[in-house]
């Protein structure tokens, strides 16, 4: 099994440049979830889904947004990219809501 | 507001040496507290889920415990492989039915040969 696959794994943005981070999982897991990582900052939470068709806000998310339109897939689309965008994003997938989470490898985004 | 705190940033060991990591916490109500390994250029990776105080598991050379506030990662004669970001996370009441995580901002273990 492949788990869960991010693409792509590195990018670079200029500033107001829109793009879509793509998040698949072949786990059959209804929960998926977007987070951000920045040094020193831990992981912010930006986006979450508790199955396909159901998706709402986490403690950041500002600037971006989301759909699920099936269990597998759960793209992060940003929109009119900025510099306090650049961080590492990583896409994560539970079977349960009480399960440890499996992540994927990240998305490092820099916007210049 | 619901927060986590681990401690220390960065942690060198000698091989064999062993150590803990803190992980302490304040939240309206504990619903489960999740220990990661992330090794640079990767994703976290799953490593315990602890739910009451006084539970403990573990896993080759790590041992995790929960306590009312904390939970410690104890590394017992740990090896260079064992070099990697630790992370820890609360899952609080309410949240459950989401699986929504609050993580710390990480222990960074180095381990000298």
């Amino acid at each position: 099994n492949a788990g869960v696959t991010q693409t792509p794994k590195f990018r670079i943005l200029k500033i107001g440049q829109s793009m879509t981070l793509q998040c698949t999982q072949d786990m059959n897991h209804n929960y998926m979830y977007w987070y951000r990582q920045d040094p020193g900052m831990g992981l912010k939470l930006i986006y979450y889904s508790v199955g396909a068709g159901i998706t709402d806000k986490g403690e950041v998310p500002n600037g971006y947004n989301v759909s699920r339109s099936t269990t597998e897939d759960f793209p992060l689309r940003l929109e009119l990219a900025a510099p306090s965008q650049t961080s590492v994003y990583f896409c994560a997938s539970t079977r349960t809501a009480n399960y440890g989470y499996t992540f994927g490898s990240g998305t490092r985004l820099t916007v210049v | 507001e619901d927060q986590v705190t681990q401690s220390p940033e960065a942690l060198r060991l000698q091989e064999g040496e062993s150590s803990s990591l803190n992980c302490s916490y304040t939240v309206s109500g504990l619903r489960g507290l999740f220990w990661y390994r992330q090794d640079p250029g990767k994703g976290p990776e799953f490593l315990f889920t602890l739910y009451s105080a006084g539970e403990e598991k573990e896993k080759e050379r790590l041992k995790a415990t929960l306590t009312k506030k904390e939970s410690f990662l104890h590394i017992t004669a740990p090896k260079p492989e064992d070099s990697a970001t630790y992370l820890c996370a609360v899952q609080v009441q309410g949240s459950s039915n989401t699986g929504k995580l609050i993580f710390g901002q990480g222990t960074t273990l180095q381990v000298k040969p």
